[in-house]
């Protein structure tokens, strides 16, 4: 079995400045990884995703991922936010990239 | 591109009585994935269908029943509603064949509100 954790639940940022979602997981044998963005009042969006390869993962909106198997994270981050990226992100991981378990999501709060 | 679409969007139901939730998933893809997500809580996974068969099974209550048709299209059947059935619910689809790309596209949900 696969489980994840974000280790912070709210992450207030300056815009324009960068920010960074921390992810941690644990599983038995080779998993892929997802971030996913929820707006409010919307659906999951796919930020990005390792399934494998380079361990630095490019996303869409200007967000990358590291996947460090050593330390088990899949960290999220984005050198500079804009008040849109307000949102709860979320981690998730699967172990044959069938379903999905996620973390209990990050909101994340960009002040101007 | 055509998106998951699920239907109806928004349902509120007294205690007690049934609800039926419909997924349609994007052309093509051939696996259907139910999630459910409390208030403030992360979504948990419900039930998948691959090829119209289960293909895995998550925390889902014997109230919930849910299958995938011919059209690929799939239904939540939700009975007994209790209050803490109150969430969004998203249906999520991928394609396994020939070529899996590990990702699955998420539905806007549909919102079940319990009295």
């Amino acid at each position: 079995a696969q489980s994840v954790t974000q280790l912070d639940s709210q992450v207030p940022v300056f815009e324009e400045a960068p920010v960074e979602l921390r992810c941690n997981y644990s599983s038995s044998v080779s998993v892929y990884l997802f971030w996913y963005v929820q707006y409010p009042n919307q659906g999951l969006q796919l930020l990005l995703k390792y399934l494998s390869g380079s361990t630095l993962v490019k996303g869409i909106n200007g967000f990358e991922a590291e996947f460090n198997k050593s330390q088990t994270s899949f960290h999220l981050r984005k050198p500079s936010v804009h008040i849109s990226d307000t949102a709860e992100y979320f981690c998730a991981v699967s172990d044959q990239g069938y379903k999905l378990s996620f973390g209990a999501g990050t909101t994340v709060t960009v002040r101007a | 591109a055509a998106g998951v679409i699920q239907s109806p969007r928004h349902l509120i139901k007294e205690k007690r009585e049934t609800a039926t939730l419909k997924c349609y998933p994007i052309p093509r893809h051939d696996t259907v994935y139910w999630y459910q997500q409390g208030p403030g809580q992360d979504p948990q996974f419900l039930i998948s269908f691959y090829e119209k068969m289960q293909s895995d099974k998550g925390s889902i209550p014997d109230r919930f029943s849910a299958q995938q048709f011919s059209d690929y299209h799939s239904e939540l059947n939700m009975s007994s509603l209790e209050l803490g059935d109150s969430a969004l619910y998203f249906c999520a689809s991928s394609r396994r064949r020939p070529l899996y790309n590990n990702e699955q596209f998420f539905g806007p949900g549909t919102r079940l509100t319990v009295l």
